[in-house]
């Protein structure tokens, strides 16, 4: 089976710092993974993919991912963080005919 | 592309009446449909999985049910509706098997 868990459940950052979120998944074999963005009050939103290849993945608005196997990891990374990125974010990864979501992480940007 | 049309936006229900949400795709045939719900300040829940017409997986107990009539459409529904079914519906598509999921805007029910 497949599990994502999520380090951070509220992250809070000023205008221009780093962001860096934690997700790591269970599952041993091949993996598709995804993050998500739920802005206040809106749907989710696929921020960006990996299904195989660069571990370095690229997605919308500056976000970018980092794929590594040893570390059953996918975290999410931004090099500077904007007030509007204020929103909850989601690792997922589809497992058989589930889709699996981790329990989100709070991002909270100060102008 | 696909599109995900969810109704109504928001709901205020009655305890012990009954719920009907729909959820209905464009752009795409024979999709994985997908209802989660969403609590306050949690992460996603997933109720149901549909991978065809007629054919729905149940990931938890509970009040609730769910249909797919037809390839494109997935409803969800309760005949006795509980304080503890408030949330936050989102239904989601899923083209292929480990494929990313598309969303609908999601409909915010409050039981009352």
């Amino acid at each position: 089976a497949q599990s994502v868990s999520q380090h951070n459940h509220h992250v809070i950052l000023s205008e221009a710092a780093s962001l860096e979120l934690g997700c790591n998944y269970s599952y041993g074999g091949t993996v598709n993974l995804f993050w998500y963005v739920q802005y206040p009050g809106q749907h989710l939103q696929l921020l960006l993919k990996y299904f195989s290849g660069d571990p370095l993945v690229k997605g919308i608005k500056g976000f970018e991912a980092e794929f590594i196997k040893s570390k059953f990891s996918f975290n999410l990374r931004k090099p500077s963080v904007q007030w509007s990125d204020t929103a909850e974010y989601f690792c997922a990864s589809p497992y058989g005919q589930n889709f699996v979501f981790g329990p989100g992480t709070r991002l909270s940007v100060l102008p | 592309s696909q599109t995900i049309h969810q109704w109504p936006a928001t709901l205020v229900q009655p305890v012990g009446s009954p719920l009907s949400l729909e959820c209905t795709v464009e752009g795409t045939s024979n999709p994985n449909l997908y209802w989660y719900r969403q609590a306050a300040g949690r992460g996603l829940q997933l109720l149901f999985y549909s991978i065809g017409i007629g054919q729905i997986s149940s990931e938890v107990p509970q009040n609730l049910s769910a249909s797919r009539p037809q390839d494109r459409q997935f409803i969800l529904s309760s005949k006795k509706l509980l304080l503890s079914d408030s949330g936050f519906y989102l239904c989601a598509c899923q083209l292929r098997e480990g494929a990313e999921a598309f969303f609908g805007q999601g409909t915010r029910l409050t039981v009352v």
